[in-house]
């Protein structure tokens, strides 16, 4: 089976940019949840999703934003770029109600210069 | 608000030595999961421990979850170079499935 896939791999943006990342879960995972890694932290939540609704936010700005699509995959959003938004960014599948385990993607390393 | 802490946060030691990184929250958690994160990779996840003092092996890893649910420890014996990488640990936020919180990490490097 596919595991979680992200894309693009890798992005250069400029500040005050837009950038939108994609993800696709785990065949049967619901559940989709963004997180954002910066150089040597651990990974931060962002989102997430369950049946194409948000059941949860972390304390990002309102430049992020994501949603879900009916096939489960997600975008995540991203305006006006800021340098500190520089990160690789996570998406984690669930198979909601089966278990914690969280299943990361490969991840969106994200340059804003 | 809830937070989690790792120490160390840098281990260096040489192949064949025990490795230890231990993990506390600022409030008890519902269960605890540990994942691995190899360099330019993601998280891959290892483990979750739910029960007060449970103690899980996975081989040479050993896994503890303190009995006030609010510590943790994951432990390798006899460390080998494919051991690199850094171990986190992490609590659901309020008890939500997706929504975890993360300790900064143990960057865990052996010399063979």
């Amino acid at each position: 089976d596919a595991g979680v896939t992200q894309s693009p791999t890798h992005l250069i943006k400029t500040r005050g940019q837009q950038v939108t990342l994609r993800c696709s879960p785990i065949s049967g995972h619901k559940s989709v949840s963004w997180y954002q890694q910066v150089l040597g932290q651990g990974p931060q939540f962002i989102f997430q999703y369950y049946e194409k609704e948000e059941r949860g936010r972390g304390n990002f700005p309102d430049r992020f934003s994501a949603r879900q699509f009916p096939n489960y995959s997600s975008e995540l959003n991203v305006n006006a770029l800021l340098l500190g938004d520089s990160a690789l960014y996570l998406c984690a599948s669930n198979n909601w109600g089966g278990g914690d385990e969280q299943f990361f993607g490969p991840g969106t390393r994200l340059t804003v210069l | 608000g809830q937070q989690v802490m790792q120490i160390p946060q840098y281990q260096h030691v040489q192949e064949g030595e025990d490795f230890t990184t231990y993990c506390n929250s600022s409030t008890t958690l519902s269960n605890i999961q540990w994942y691995k994160q190899r360099p330019g990779g993601h998280p891959v996840f290892l483990i979750q421990l739910v029960k007060s003092g449970e103690v899980k092996k996975q081989k040479r890893l050993t896994f503890q979850f303190g009995e006030a649910k609010k510590n943790s420890s994951l432990h390798i014996t006899a460390t080998q170079t494919t051991d690199v990488g850094t171990y986190f640990c992490a609590g659901p936020r309020g008890g939500s499935q997706g929504n975890l919180i993360f300790g900064k990490g143990t960057k865990l490097s052996v010399k063979p």
